[in-house]
């Protein structure tokens, strides 16, 4: 129930193409969708997020999808970019201070746009 | 610029050393995590706390204590390390108030053991 599954597990994209990364999750009391992006050496870092109560939320070519009723949510990186070579992570949590501000992530899917 | 510096970036110890690795945050941050990464398996909770003294079990904590005696430091410990504990280790804090309850990471720890 805790459990973030993502996929895929690696992705090959063409400069100036669609990437897509798609995350699942069974517990319904998430209400806190992050993404993380890792660029080798570094430590993750908040790329985008969204709260259920919005079905879509776009920041630059950055967009995240949200289907409450199917439980799923994804990534999508329009126009991607080799400088967007990098691995992804989803993840969600319960909105709250305490025990309930913990992050369960998915497995991470590596990205490489090739120019 | 807000940080969460880990103390190493690359370590290399013996099977049975105790290892410490430092973790310090300059936000006021309430909450800390320690999350080790491998290949294919993503980023696993090893501990966390949520106040100073304070702490609890993630989902991999076999092998692992932490120790939190001041609000912006948070170690982990390996008392006998041994060569299935050779990853990298995330250090993280948040907070409730922090924009999107999102995470902040330091840059990774690499240890290996040999």
């Amino acid at each position: 129930q805790q459990q973030v599954k993502q996929s895929p597990q690696s992705l090959i994209v063409q400069k100036g193409g669609i990437s897509i990364i798609n995350c699942a999750y069974e517990n319904t009391a998430f209400d806190y969708f992050p993404w993380y992006q890792q660029f080798p050496g570094k430590g993750p870092a908040l790329l985008i997020a969204i709260r259920p109560d919005v079905s879509e939320k776009k920041e630059g070519r950055f967009t995240i999808s949200f289907n409450k009723s199917a439980k799923q949510f994804s990534l999508h990186i329009m126009d991607s970019q080799p400088g967007d070579s990098a691995t992804y992570f989803c993840a969600a949590s319960t909105v709250g201070g305490g025990a309930t501000n913990k992050l369960i992530f998915g497995t991470g899917t590596l990205l490489a746009v090739q120019p | 610029d807000v940080k969460v510096t880990q103390s190493s970036r690359y370590l290399v110890k013996r099977t049975g050393e105790k290892v410490f690795l430092e973790c310090v945050q300059d936000m006021d941050h309430e909450n800390m995590f320690w999350y080790r990464q491998d290949p294919g398996l993503g980023l696993r909770l090893i501990y966390f706390s949520y106040d100073v003294k304070m702490k609890e079990k993630g989902d991999i904590p076999e092998g692992y204590s932490v120790s939190r005696e001041k609000k912006e430091r948070f170690s982990l410990i390996l008392e006998s390390a041994s060569t299935n504990q050779t990853s990298m280790y995330l250090c993280a804090s948040s907070s409730p108030g922090q924009r999107g309850y999102g995470y902040t990471f330091g840059s990774g720890t690499r240890l290996t053991v040999v």
